[in-house]
């Protein structure tokens, strides 16, 4: 069965680093998602992309994240200066035509 | 209250006994997906059901929809010691815009031998 692949499956990095978290949705998706869920709380929206663009973004989605689909493949998000309440897990998530999504395992980042 | 709020927040039952777990929503919806999460997983798609639909189900999963009282109920039956996670429903509405899908506060089930 198709499957949302996300990599690092946990990144620690410092305060005030740039992480950069991939995503390879299933190939023939055409929307593209990423949520995240701090520990113990809710999964919140970040942002939604179609067709090369932003289609939706939270509150949240400020200017230090960003989301790029740099090649056929992979569907990344940048946060460009962490900070310790950036610290939580993240999904990726894609869908194709029909309602279904598809959610990765996630990315649990952990900023120190 | 906020956007697909669950009840109960957690829930302890013996295996072999039905677990019935609450979803509220506020706004107007496409449809209603549930979630499983093992402790520090990933979200593994359950069921959906969309705004039309009354009913539905899946295996040892039923899902009801009343869009009258916004809400959703998911009953797993004969519950199992693996059903143990955390349960999310999550609501969708397509505005043209992202399509995001709106998540409830999740319950915790515990399924004991």
């Amino acid at each position: 069965e198709p499957e949302v692949t996300q990599t690092p499956s946990h990144q620690v990095t410092q305060m005030g680093q740039e992480v950069i978290l991939r995503c390879v949705p299933i190939s023939n998706h055409l929307y593209f998602y990423w949520y995240r869920q701090i520990l113990g709380q809710k999964v919140e929206f970040l942002v939604s992309f179609y067709n090369n663009e932003i289609s939706e973004k939270s509150e949240i989605f400020d200017d230090q994240f960003s989301v790029e689909r740099p090649d056929g493949s992979n569907f990344t998000l940048k946060i460009r200066s962490t900070k310790l309440e950036d610290s939580a897990m993240y999904f990726c998530a894609s869908r194709g035509d029909s309602i279904g999504y598809t959610f990765g395992s996630g990315t649990r980042l952990t900023v120190v | 209250s906020q956007q697909g709020e669950e009840d109960p927040q957690a829930l302890s039952i013996q295996e072999g006994e039905n677990a019935t777990m609450n979803c509220s929503y506020k706004t107007s919806i496409n449809n209603l997906q549930w979630y499983r999460q093992n402790s520090g997983r990933g979200l593994v798609h359950l069921i959906l059901i969309r705004s039309n639909e009354r009913e539905k189900h899946s295996g040892r999963l039923r899902v009801t929809l009343d869009t009258s009282k916004k809400s959703s109920s998911l009953l797993i039956t004969a519950s199992r010691a693996a059903d143990t996670a955390s349960y999310f429903c999550a609501t969708a509405l397509y505005t043209g815009g992202g399509n995001k899908l709106t998540f409830g506060t999740g319950t915790q089930l515990k399924v004991e031998l």
